[in-house]
């Protein structure tokens, strides 16, 4: 079975500095990983995601992350944070074969100061 | 296009009571989800749908059934609610790409659910 694990509840940064929300995952096969965000009573919006190809991954609205195979890790980042990039970042995972729905982490709340 | 579209927003529902909530996509996309999201807690997938006529359970179905039966539309039904179903539930499709199909999900609006 696959999991998602994000340690961080909660990211706090000052506007204008980088941002890092981190994901570690667990799958069998090689994964596919993809990076939600969640504004307040909003669904889900798709920020990027990693099939296979180059490890760094550039997404929506700034974003990129990088996908690291001997760490299973595909943390987000962002060079310079906006105050509006303050919302609920959801990791998840499936494998590249089999049944298709997502495991997603519990989420990270990222904090943007002014 | 529209996307995908839930209904209604939000309910109320007495312990006992069943309801249907709604979901329909425009995208003719073959695989739809339904998932519910507690607070401080990611999403778990009560049931999905590979194409019309074709569901299966998948981590939290208890309580909870689905049709298909066209590739548009795929409602999820409360038989009979409890206070454990208090959540908000999260509809998403997507499509296959070619001889490949990881394409990102797109996901509802939600529905909010209490159940008092």
């Amino acid at each position: 079975a696959q999991s998602v694990a994000q340690p961080e509840d909660q990211v706090n940064v000052a506007e204008g500095n980088p941002l890092t929300v981190k994901c570690t995952y667990s799958v069998s096969g090689n994964p596919y990983l993809f990076w939600y965000v969640q504004y307040p009573n909003r669904g889900l919006q798709f920020l990027l995601k990693y099939i296979t190809g180059d490890n760094l991954v550039k997404g929506s609205y700034g974003f990129e992350a990088e996908f690291n195979k001997s760490q299973t890790s595909f943390h987000l980042k962002k060079p310079s944070a906006l105050v509006s990039d303050s919302a609920l970042y959801f990791c998840a995972v499936r494998p590249d074969t089999g049944r298709r729905a997502l495991t997603f982490g519990s989420g990270t709340r990222l904090q943007v100061q002014p | 296009n529209a996307g995908v579209t839930q209904t209604p927003k939000f309910r109320i529902l007495k312990i006992g009571q069943s309801m249907t909530l709604q979901c329909a996509q425009d995208m003719n996309h073959n695989y739809m989800y339904w998932y519910r999201q507690d607070p401080g807690m990611g999403l778990k997938l009560i049931y999905y749908s590979v194409g019309a006529g074709i569901t299966d359970k998948g981590e939290v179905p208890n309580g909870y059934n689905v049709s298909r039966s066209t590739t548009e539309d795929f409602p999820l039904r409360l038989e009979l609610a409890a206070p454990s179903q208090t959540s908000v539930y999260f509809c998403a499709s997507n499509g296959k790409a070619g001889i490949f199909s990881y394409n990102e999900q797109f996901f509802g609006p939600g529905t909010r659910l209490t159940v008092l």
